[in-house]
């Protein structure tokens, strides 16, 4: 059975800091990760589509990597703003659906 | 381009009741999901349809269902609502492709009294 975690579970930080944020899985079968932001009470905003065949996926400021081998993924976000505050979901496509993960809060302050 | 649309944004229901929610995907997309967020439970599958049909159904009881129309628009019913019901139903659509991803609605926040 699949299993998704994201560490770390919270993370506050001063505007401008350059933030990983770390996703972890079990089963190295998957076939697309997808990471997802979500502000609060709303839905799923998607940030980074990376096929399995790939390796990492990169837009404006942010980057994410995939290693199978290793079952992690990484969200890096540079130049953190306080508009990025959100909860950060990664998820895995297998066989027909999501597995998210646990998610990470994110607040940056001014 | 459209997204994906759900509706309603909000649901009050009373316990024993039954509900329907609606998705309306983006224009071409043939597959659509719905997955339950509860912050105890995070998201968590329902089902997914393609082409009218169910292919996948994730571990939840017989009340919940769902269907899918000819024009990809998908409904789902939650039967016999119980305070554990109380949860954001989200939507999303893909084209169902190898490297195509997910798009979500906003979701239908639905509470249970």
């Amino acid at each position: 059975k699949q299993e998704v975690t994201q560490i770390p579970a919270a993370l506050s930080v001063p505007e401008g800091e350059n933030l990983v944020l770390n996703c972890s899985f079990t089963d190295s079968a998957i076939y697309n990760l997808q990471w997802f932001r979500q502000d609060p009470g709303k839905g799923l905003t998607s940030l980074l589509l990376i096929q399995s065949s790939q390796r990492e996926q990169t837009s404006g400021r942010l980057n994410a990597s995939l290693d199978k081998s290793s079952g992690r993924s990484t969200l890096y976000i540079a130049a953190s703003q306080p508009g990025d505050s959100a909860t950060y979901l990664c998820a895995f496509y297998n066989t027909d659906k999501l597995i998210f993960g646990t998610g990470t809060r994110l607040q940056v302050f001014p | 381009k459209a997204g994906v649309t759900q509706t309603p944004r909000y649901l009050i229901k009373t316990r024993g009741q039954q509900v329907t929610l609606s998705c309306s995907p983006i224009s071409g997309h043939r597959s659509v999901s719905w997955y339950q967020q509860t912050p105890g439970q995070g998201l968590q599958f329902l089902f997914e349809y393609f082409s009218e049909t169910q292919r996948n159904k994730g571990n939840f009881p017989g009340r919940f269902s769902g269907r899918q129309f000819s024009n990809s628009r998908s409904e789902m019913n939650v039967s016999t609502l119980e305070l554990g019901d109380s949860a954001l139903y989200l939507c999303a659509s893909s084209m169902n492709r190898v490297g195509y991803g997910y798009t979500f609605g906003s979701g239908t926040r639905l509470t249970v009294v």
